[in-house]
């Protein structure tokens, strides 16, 4: 059965601190990688995709991916309160968007 | 542009109702989900339209659950003889349906079963 794992947290983070989440999936024929940020009683919102192994920036967020350990990462520099969400992993298995699977998610709270 | 569109976007409802919630998917998204989320919990697939082609209904959680979509437009979804579980919010996401697309979640239908 395909999974995508995450730690549930919380993930308490001062601010200005490097926040790291991380998210495990369980097949090696995954394809696309994705992160969505979700503020409470709001929808998911897209922050990152990735596609091939290594690192992709954008401003604060760095999307880290190792396709040989399945894992992949999202680094937020200078965290803010305002990051303080629950970040989802979706992971695309397969080539075929009906295999889009989401992780639980990681909650993480950045405290002033 | 205009993104996801769904409504209502709050439903009360007694118990043994059935209620329709609709999804209005970004203009030219093949690919349109659904899912259903309940307070603090993670995202529970139901159902996956691509196109004309057979939907996936592998997670809807029971036979009260249907969904239907008209080629590349509006989605329904309909929920038979409302029961207290069925409490949560429904988000409806649509994306271009390549594989490497991300999705676009509209701001969802919070269901309440009195």
């Amino acid at each position: 059965q395909k999974e995508v794992e995450q730690n549930s947290g919380p993930l308490s983070v001062p601010e200005g601190a490097i926040a790291s989440l991380n998210c495990t999936y369980s097949d090696r024929g995954s394809q696309s990688f994705f992160w969505y940020r979700q503020y409470s009683g709001k929808s998911p919102e897209l922050i990152m995709f990735i596609y091939s192994n290594g690192d992709k920036e954008d401003g604060r967020f760095t999307a880290q991916l190792n396709k040989a350990s399945q894992y992949v990462s999202l680094l937020i520099r200078d965290s803010q309160p305002s990051d303080s969400a629950t970040y989802l992993c979706a992971v695309v298995y397969g080539g075929s968007q009906g295999n889009l699977i989401f992780g639980k998610g990681t909650k993480l709270s950045v405290k002033p | 542009g205009a993104g996801v569109s769904q409504s209502p976007s709050n439903k009360v409802t007694e118990k043994g109702k059935d209620v329709e919630l609709r999804c209005d998917p970004i203009s030219g998204h093949t690919a349109l989900y659904w899912y259903r989320q309940r307070l603090g919990q993670g995202l529970e697939f139901l159902i996956y339209f691509q196109g004309n082609s057979a939907p996936d209904k592998s997670g809807l959680p029971s036979d009260r659950f249907s969904a239907e979509r008209t080629g590349e437009s509006v989605s329904t979804l309909t929920i038979q003889r409302t029961q207290q579980e069925d409490s949560a919010v429904y988000l409806c996401a649509s994306s271009p349906g390549t594989g490497n697309s991300p999705l676009h979640f509209g701001n969802g239908t919070r269901l309440t079963v009195t």
